[in-house]
């Protein structure tokens, strides 16, 4: 079946710092993926929509400066952590859609310290 | 806005106890429904789905029915395993580009 690779599963970083999560379509294309942020013992929120050859489009209330996104190919989105703070600490997953259903990454977990 | 609304866990249960957990949606038009499961320490996994109204999505032995006259697709299962031991999530598509809206999710902890 599709799969959606992720790295790096955890990092930890210097506050002031920036990372990088990468998140792959092994075996499918995708224009679109996504990308989530979970917080402990919490849902799913929907950060953005990442398209490739093109802006991403943020949900309300994320702010696109702060993480960047990039999709420069049909496999491979990027999310970059800029100037992180201890609050960006999370759990961060990506997602790509395949003919049905949604295939998810194992997932980041960032902490900042 | 869509939106998905799942009952508060955890839930503890007893192994070989019968499984529900409830949820319920807001939504225009006609989303697919899907319930996603979370082992710890790992990514989101599909259990299963439904496209339309009545229709039911199966796997593992878990089922839910897509009810539009309820708004409602409960999960459930006969007889839970310890290995369901898990973080139960209900969503649905919005939107453009087949965004997913998520429940909150629920704790299942089956206790042998």
């Amino acid at each position: 079946g599709a799969v959606v690779s992720q790295h790096p599963s955890r990092v930890i970083c210097k506050s002031g710092t920036s990372v990088k999560i990468e998140c792959r379509s092994l075996d499918f294309q995708a224009t679109t993926m996504f990308w989530y942020r979970q917080f402990p013992k919490k849902s799913l929120m929907l950060m953005a929509t990442s398209n490739e050859g093109s802006k991403a489009t943020y949900e309300q209330g994320v702010e696109k400066d702060k993480f960047l996104i990039n999709h420069a190919s049909l496999t491979l989105s990027t999310l970059t952590v800029t100037s992180a703070h201890p609050e960006d600490s999370s759990f961060y997953i990506c997602s790509a859609w395949t003919a049905d259903p949604a295939f998810f990454g194992q997932g980041t977990r960032l902490t900042v310290v | 806005g869509n939106s998905v609304t799942q009952m508060e866990g955890p839930v503890t249960l007893s192994e070989e106890a019968f499984l529900t957990i409830n949820c319920t949606y807001t939504a225009t038009g006609y989303p697919s429904l899907f319930w996603y499961v979370q082992y710890p320490g790992e990514g989101l996994q599909l259990l299963l789905k439904a496209t339309k109204a009545d229709d039911k999505g199966s796997n593992k032995g878990f089922e839910a029915t897509y009810r539009k006259e309820t708004t409602s697709f409960h999960l459930e299962k006969g007889s839970v395993q310890v290995s369901d031991s898990a973080v139960y999530f209900c969503s649905l598509t919005s939107g453009g580009y087949n965004k997913l809206i998520f429940g909150a999710g629920t704790r299942l902890a089956v206790h042998p």
